[in-house]
This record gives structure tokens, sequence and C-alpha cells, in this order.
């Protein structure tokens, strides 16, 4: 079963250093979603592509979080500087087609990031 | 906002005992909604879902229906196992961007 793929799995940094994480979607899904999980609360997502465009960045905290997804394939998550703060665990999921509401988007096993 | 509610946990089992983890939900139009799991150290599973009022999406012994008169999706099982330990996350998906606004998730302990 085809399934998203995520590195890496664990990261521990010290702040204000850089992290950039790392996502594959599953063969032919169009959405791609970034979400952020902090310990005991429910995912919230950060950005989501369309194929390569962005279509909702809103809650991307922009002057030190970034995201590519060049080709419309993989995706990168960025962050520079770190800070405490920023410590959660970020899950990548993707969907066939995404502009659906009724689209089951698909989670990878995540990265948990530590930040000291 | 779109939001969702979930009981608080954990909740604690004894096998073969009755499940009910209450979900309730704020939305706009006519959401989707969804019940995830998530096990020790995995990313989220999609364990059931309903896009319309009066479904009932089942999977592995778990169901839920969508209760549009009371803005309820709560999970059940009737016979819950070990193996069931786990994060349950009620979700719902509104407009067309396909965005999942999540609960803040019941822990669920199932002692043999």
């Amino acid at each position: 079963e085809a399934e998203v793929a995520q590195s890496p799995r664990y990261k521990i940094t010290e702040k204000s250093q850089a992290v950039a994480f790392w996502c594959d979607p599953i063969s032919g899904h169009a959405t791609l979603y970034w979400y952020r999980q902090i310990l005991g609360q429910g995912p919230e997502l950060l950005v989501q592509f369309q194929d390569e465009s962005v279509v909702d960045d809103s809650q991307l905290p922009k002057d030190r979080f970034s995201a590519e997804r060049l080709k419309g394939v993989d995706s990168t998550l960025k962050i520079q500087p770190a800070e405490l703060g920023d410590s959660a665990m970020y899950l990548c999921a993707s969907s066939l087609v995404g502009t659906s509401g009724t689209d089951t988007q698909y989670f990878g096993p995540g990265t948990r990031l530590t930040v000291l | 906002g779109d939001s969702v509610t979930q009981m608080e946990g954990p909740v604690t089992l004894s096998e073969e005992a009755f499940l009910t983890i209450n979900c309730t939900y704020t939305a706009t139009g006519y959401p989707s909604l969804f019940w995830y799991v998530q096990y020790p150290g995995e990313g989220l599973q999609l364990l059931l879902k309903a896009t319309k009022a009066d479904d009932k999406g089942s999977n592995k012994g778990f169901e839920a229906t969508y209760r549009k008169e009371t803005t309820s999706f709560h999970l059940e099982k009737g016979s819950v196992q070990v193996s069931d330990s786990a994060v349950y996350f009620c979700a719902l998906s509104a407009g067309n961007t396909g965005k999942l606004i999540f609960g803040q998730g019941t822990t669920l302990q199932v002692k043999p």
C-alpha cells in the first residue's frame, strides 16, 4: 500500500539553528499539507499546496518558516531560525484532489522536532 | 470560525467494554466529518468518515453517525480491545480546500 514518506523521523536542534523536513506524498496526489501538532493537541494546518501552488499558508509564521513544492511532487518545510516553541510533531499529508471536502487525507509518520 | 470539541481524556476501559467518545462541532455550511486514530509513535490513520447528515461511517467495529441537528459525530465501539489503545481525533473539513480542523484528541487506554 502506498504511503506518505517523511524524513527525518526525529530531529534535535539548538535554538537559532536552521532545520528542514522533507515529505514525499503518495504518487499521483495533487494536494499536499503540512500540519504542526503540539504535544497533547490536535494537528493544525501550516500550509497547503495544490500541485506546486500554495493554496493556504495563512497559519504559517512566514518570518521564520518557508515551504516549497517545486515540481508539484515532494516538498520541503524549513524553519530558520528555530525557537523553543517550535518543538512539535510536523506531519505531512496528501490527498488525491484536495479541492473537495470529502477527500481523504493520508498522513505520514511525522518528524518530531525538539529545540534545545 | 469552525471548530471541533472532543471529550477530555484519558478514557480508561477494561477489555470488551463499550466505548463512546463524544465529538461536537461548529461550522458554517455542511462539513464532512472524520475520525482519525494515532498509535504511539505513528502518524494519523483515517478510521472512518461521513460526508452528509445522517450518514454512518464504520470501520473495524467503530461507528459514528453524522447528526446535523445536534452537530455531533460521536465515536462508538461495542467491545474494545487492548489493541485499540491510542489517541482518537475528531476532525471536520469545511469549504472546498480540504483543510482539516481537528479536536484536541482523546486518549483511550484499554486494560486487559
